[in-house]
């Protein structure tokens, strides 16, 4: 079975900073996808930025970028230039790639980011 | 705005007590899937229906059943509730069923079983 664990409960960063949010995943497959989501107060889940495994590239979504380190199973998210909105709870996920069978997401235990101005 | 619906947005019942969540998926989205966020679970996969149909199965309780409508909307219906049932239940949706497709989740509804 595969899980998703993210070590730090919670964590702040200062206007403009950068911060890094930490995940370990533990699965045999060799393909399949990862995910950062953000929850902000609304409870929205929005997706943040995704991983395809077989790509060696790291992702990259304007401030928001991955280091994805398949032999290690991590995959941290750093946030730049962290603005106020940026406020959330972010959840890391994985997702087994098999034909027919998308949508099957098991996320970790989340990380509660304040952004202080 | 994902254009996923879901209502209501808040429930409250009693122990016992069956209720039924409706989600409406993005204009043209075939697959719905339902998750639970509680404080003690976090956030878990229960069910997948794609144009109508069951597709994949996750953590979902025998008290617990969904369906697909041939409007595409769904409901997941709960029964029988326990304390342990009250969560945040979202809806998402996807074109397709392909493990490349971007979800499109709703804002929940958070349910209070009392």
């Amino acid at each position: 079975a595969q899980t998703v664990t993210q070590s730090q409960p919670e964590m702040s960063v200062q206007e403009a900073e950068t911060v890094t949010l930490s995940c370990t995943y533990d699965t045999s497959e060799n393909n399949y996808y990862l995910f950062w989501y953000k929850q902000p107060p609304s409870r929205q889940m929005i997706l943040v930025i995704r991983q395809e495994a077989y790509k060696q590239q790291n992702a990259t979504e304007n401030r928001f970028s991955v280091n994805f380190q398949k032999a290690a199973k991590s995959f941290s998210l750093k946030i730049s230039d962290s603005q106020l909105g940026d406020t959330a709870m972010y959840f890391c996920a994985f997702m087994k790639q098999r034909y027919n069978q998308g949508g099957k997401l098991i996320f970790g235990q989340g990380t509660e980011l304040s952004v202080k101005p | 705005d994902s254009g996923v619906t879901q209502t209501p947005k808040h429930l409250i019942t009693a122990t016992g007590q069956r209720v039924t969540l409706r989600c409406s998926p993005r204009s043209g989205d075939l697959s719905v899937y339902w998750y639970q966020q509680s404080l003690d679970q976090g956030l878990q996969f229960l069910i997948q229906y794609y144009n109508g149909e069951e597709r994949a199965k996750g953590n979902i309780l025998e008290r617990f059943s969904a369906q697909q409508f041939p409007d595409l909307h769904s409901e997941l219906n709960l029964s029988s509730l326990e304390l342990g049932d009250s969560a945040l239940y979202f809806c998402a949706s996807s074109v397709g069923r392909m493990t490349n497709e971007k979800l499109f989740f709703g804002s929940g509804t958070q349910l209070s079983v009392l």
